[in-house]
């Protein structure tokens, strides 16, 4: 799976949009743009993923660069509750260790009053 | 309401004393999994379930066992922990068509 790099941490004004950025230029043809969150210690939860073409849920939007090799995932409004560690992961959607996603650092977003 | 189930949430136990970390879910998902989740280490597969009776390995496999009887559950045994068992434990299930995988909210484990 390819690797991806984001910043340790980033700020962001209650109401603003939060964008998070995400590095993935060794990313492969069959390999999907998955975010993940985790506020405090619970467990992740899941929020969008893509392969090529921009994604918009309840929770947030994807954009995926052209040639693939980077993404920013997109909080609209972001609120206090958006405070979380947030991972930008890349996998092939059936390859390798079956479902194992690999978690790097991830970026800590604070939002702030 | 979707959800994953682990218990205990929390655990304080001696090296040694064997223990099970139940986990539960009600999706009807074939793949479960778990993970332990260590400061500066991140989370670390240990353990992988395809379907009822059918567990491998993941990242960080040693010390723990798995079982699937049922396909609902996918407890995490620990038959002699030690001290470098102490983390963060969640457990995770997904459909095999899914692309979205739902965690557990945790149990914290210490061995004294």
């Amino acid at each position: 799976d390819a690797k991806t790099t984001q910043p340790t941490s980033m700020d962001c004004a209650e109401g603003r949009a939060a964008n998070l950025p995400c590095n993935h230029s060794t990313i492969s043809g069959n390999e999907y743009v998955y975010w993940y969150r985790q506020i405090h210690s619970q467990g992740p939860q899941y929020i969008i993923h893509g392969l090529k073409n921009n994604e918009t849920n309840e929770m947030a939007s994807l954009i995926i660069t052209e040639d693939r090799k980077s993404s920013t995932l997109i909080l609209p409004h972001a609120t206090l509750r958006d405070t979380a560690v947030y991972y930008c992961i890349v996998r092939a959607y059936y390859g390798g260790s079956q479902g194992n996603l690999i978690f790097g650092k991830g970026t800590k977003l604070s939002v702030k009053p | 309401e979707a959800q994953v189930t682990q218990n205990p949430r929390y655990l304080i136990t001696v090296t040694g004393k064997k223990l099970t970390v139940t986990c539960s879910q009600n999706m009807n998902h074939e793949y479960m999994s778990w993970y332990r989740q260590d400061p500066g280490l991140g989370l670390r597969q240990i353990y992988y379930s395809m379907n009822v009776e059918v567990t491998d390995k993941g990242d960080v496999p040693e010390g723990y066992k798995v079982s699937r009887k049922e396909k609902r559950n996918f407890p995490l045994i620990l038959e002699s922990p030690s001290p470098n068992q102490t983390s963060l434990y969640f457990c995770a299930s997904r459909g095999m068509e899914g692309e979205k995988q739902y965690f557990g909210p945790g149990t914290r484990l210490t061995v004294t």
